[in-house]
């Protein structure tokens, strides 16, 4: 079954600097999704990408956040200059015609 | 606006018992809900989905799940619990937009202990 590829698992950055969370969407997938989970609360919607372009972000994406899709493939979260609250698991999802979304496995992101 | 509430950040049942899970949702226009599951330092896996078809809605896992439009609800539901089915368990709502699913809106989750 085709899955949503992210990488790394696991990133430990310091306060203040970037960090560019990688995923794989499935191939004939078109929208793009990035989402959160801080320890112990709701996954909370980030960012939607479509057509090359962000289609729709939450009030946590601020410019602080940005997102690539530079080669096709893949479908990055960048983090300009990382704060202790953005510690979390991001997870990526991608979704094609229809109805259903394929999340990755997370990357969790530890920012000391 | 969408929302989810999700009745009861954690449920212990035992062995075999019948598994009750609550989901309470709000929106304007008419609803796509899901269930997803979350084990221990693992991604979000879809239980099963509700995109205006039948109100009761089987998933994976012996799971389902019934939309009851009167009661604004999505509650899952397993006639017995087996050991493998503790972890964590999300409701979701989201509303068609364009050909897309729209982004998900999350409950708070619910933890599922079950005790031998």
């Amino acid at each position: 079954e085709p899955e949503v590829t992210q990488t790394p698992s696991h990133q430990v950055t310091q306060m203040g600097q970037e960090v560019i969370l990688r995923c794989v969407p499935i191939s004939n997938h078109l929208y793009f999704y990035w989402y959160r989970q801080i320890l112990g609360q709701k996954v909370e919607f980030l960012v939607s990408f479509y057509n090359n372009e962000i289609s729709e972000k939450s009030e946590i994406f601020d410019d602080q956040f940005s997102v690539e899709r530079p080669d096709g493939s893949n479908f990055t979260l960048k983090i300009r200059s990382t704060k202790l609250e953005d510690s979390a698991m991001y997870f990526c999802a991608s979704m094609g015609w229809g109805y259903g979304y394929t999340f990755g496995s997370g990357t969790r992101l530890t920012v000391v | 606006a969408q929302s989810v509430t999700q009745l009861g950040s954690h449920v212990s049942v035992s062995e075999g018992a019948l598994v009750l899970l609550r989901c309470n949702y709000s929106s304007s226009v008419p609803p796509y809900l899901f269930w997803y599951v979350q084990y221990p330092n693992q991604g979000l896996q879809l239980l099963l989905k509700y995109t205006s078809a039948a109100t009761l809605v089987k998933g994976i896992n012996g799971f389902e799940a019934e939309f009851k439009k009167s009661e604004t609800s999505f509650h899952l539901t397993k006639p017995s619990a087996h050991m493998s089915d503790a972890a964590e368990y999300f409701c979701a709502v989201s509303v068609a937009h364009g050909g897309s699913q729209g982004n998900l809106i999350f409950g708070k989750g619910t933890k599922l202990s079950v005790k031998p």
